[in-house]
């Protein structure tokens, strides 16, 4: 079992659409969280990290949920710039170091 | 620099050849990692360096995969007798320090033929 799993989709909707993706992570040691996007042939980059609170960032909230050790991420009025793979990342730092690991992506396409 | 540089962006060898990527880090980042990307998968841990010291080489596949990182600043990922399975993006991130986000850079296309 992968210690990140997510949906691999894809995901096709059409702009304005609302779109949620989960994630389910199996080390319960770990200690931070995030949801990275990577655009087709470039590097990952951090779009936001995740807090048991729940937080957001305009169209997008992310959601922690420890006792399940789930991970959501929710995108609001979808624009056609969305597209884009989406990475729920999580790290330990038992090595003391921030070590991510990374799921294998949940592809979005918003389509006009 | 003011990001992460990985040169060749693109590398084409023959299978059973050698190869070496290097990895340019934001200066003054003490900590360095390489990670690969399959087709279709997440980037996955290879090597974490802190200085000039490998501290955890735990990722590496196997021991034709071996990285160096002399200086403390500039990495070279080194892969012999490279197999067509080794086609992948490598990609290098660097830290202020071990405990900070990454910056990643755009990576090394490798494809083994």
């Amino acid at each position: 079992r992968k210690e990140v799993e997510q949906d691999p989709g894809p995901f096709n909707v059409p702009e304005g659409a609302t779109v949620a993706f989960n994630c389910t992570y199996s080390n319960s040691a770990s200690q931070s969280f995030f949801w990275y996007r990577q655009d087709c042939r470039k590097e990952p980059k951090l779009l936001m990290s995740v807090y048991s609170s729940g937080n957001e960032d305009g169209r997008f909230t992310a959601q922690l949920n420890r006792a399940s050790q789930y991970i959501s991420l929710l995108i609001r009025d979808s624009k056609l710039s969305d597209s884009a793979t989406y990475l729920c990342v999580v790290s330990d730092f038992s090595g003391g170091y921030n070590k991510l690991i990374f799921g294998a992506g949940t592809r979005l396409a918003v389509h006009p | 620099g003011a990001g992460v540089s990985q040169t060749p962006s693109n590398k084409v060898t023959e299978k059973g050849k050698y190869v070496e990527l290097r990895c340019d880090p934001i200066s003054g980042h003490t900590a360095l990692y390489w990670y690969r990307q399959s087709l279709g998968q997440g980037p996955e841990f290879l090597i974490y360096f802190q200085g000039t010291g490998a501290a955890d080489d735990s990722g590496l596949p196997n021991d034709r995969f071996f990285a160096v990182r002399p200086e403390g600043s500039v990495s070279t990922l080194k892969i012999q007798r490279t197999e067509r399975g080794d086609s992948a993006v490598y990609l290098c991130a660097s830290s202020l320090t071990p405990r900070d986000g990454y910056t990643f850079g755009s990576g090394t296309r490798l494809t083994v033929v």
